[in-house]
């Protein structure tokens, strides 16, 4: 079974510091694709950033990035800068290469002024 | 980029009234469209998920009588509350998705109904 595990449940950090939210998640397979989503008050969801597994690059957006860690099922965002806009619930989703999707169960982060 | 509109955004309606929300991708074809609802900080729950031209696929707990979906095509799909209660009062939200493998979900901006 396919899994996902966020294991903060809240996070702060100072704006303008550097965050790291943490993503682990269980497949056997071995191509897959992993996303990051961010839902801000508004209950938008909105995708962040985005890596297949194919790919030993990490996947880069402005200010966020990913550390993605094939061997150890780990699939870290990394958010530098934080603004206050960027406070929101954030989900880390897993897909393989049918139509499922996973989420884990979200880290509420808060930006400190 | 991709575009999905879900209408309406916020409903209130009397116990016993039915409900339909619609999902619809403006600028691609959905494949698949999945329904979630959501609690108040909580994570997404999946209900069910719906491919163009056939039946949804409902997750297990979810009533396939009490929230009827439909598929009908590749840039629509609905949901229907049925009869509903104050228990069904929740956010809900669709997301759709085309057909190539790494493409992400791309979510509508949710629905919150209130059942009095």
């Amino acid at each position: 079974a396919q899994t996902v595990t966020q294991s903060q449940p809240e996070m702060s950090v100072q704006e303008a510091e550097t965050v790291t939210l943490s993503c682990t998640y269980d497949t056997s397979e071995s191509n897959y694709y992993l996303f990051w989503y961010k839902q801000p008050p508004s209950r938008q969801m909105i995708l962040v950033i985005r890596q297949e597994a194919y790919k030993q690059q990490n996947a880069t957006e402005n200010r966020f990035s990913v550390n993605f860690q094939k061997a150890a099922k780990s699939f870290s965002l990394k958010i530098s800068d934080s603004q206050l806009g960027d406070t929101a619930m954030y989900f880390c989703a897993f897909k393989l290469t049918g139509n499922q999707f996973y989420f884990g169960t979200g880290t509420s982060l808060t930006v400190i002024p | 980029g991709a575009v999905v509109s879900q209408h309406p955004s916020w409903v209130i309606c009397k116990s016993g009234t039915s409900v339909k929300i619609e999902c619809r991708s403006l600028d691609f074809q959905a494949t698949t469209m999945f329904w979630y609802r959501q609690f108040p900080k909580q994570s997404l729950m999946l209900m069910a998920t719906s491919n163009e031209g056939s039946k949804a696929t409902y997750e297990q707990g979810v009533e396939k009588d009490k929230f009827l979906i439909n598929h009908a095509s590749l840039t629509l799909s609905t949901l229907t509350v049925t009869s509903a209660h104050p228990e069904d009062s929740s956010f809900y939200i669709c997301s759709a998705w085309g057909q190539a493998s790494n493409q992400p979900q791309h979510f509508g901006d949710g629905t919150r109904l209130s059942i009095l």
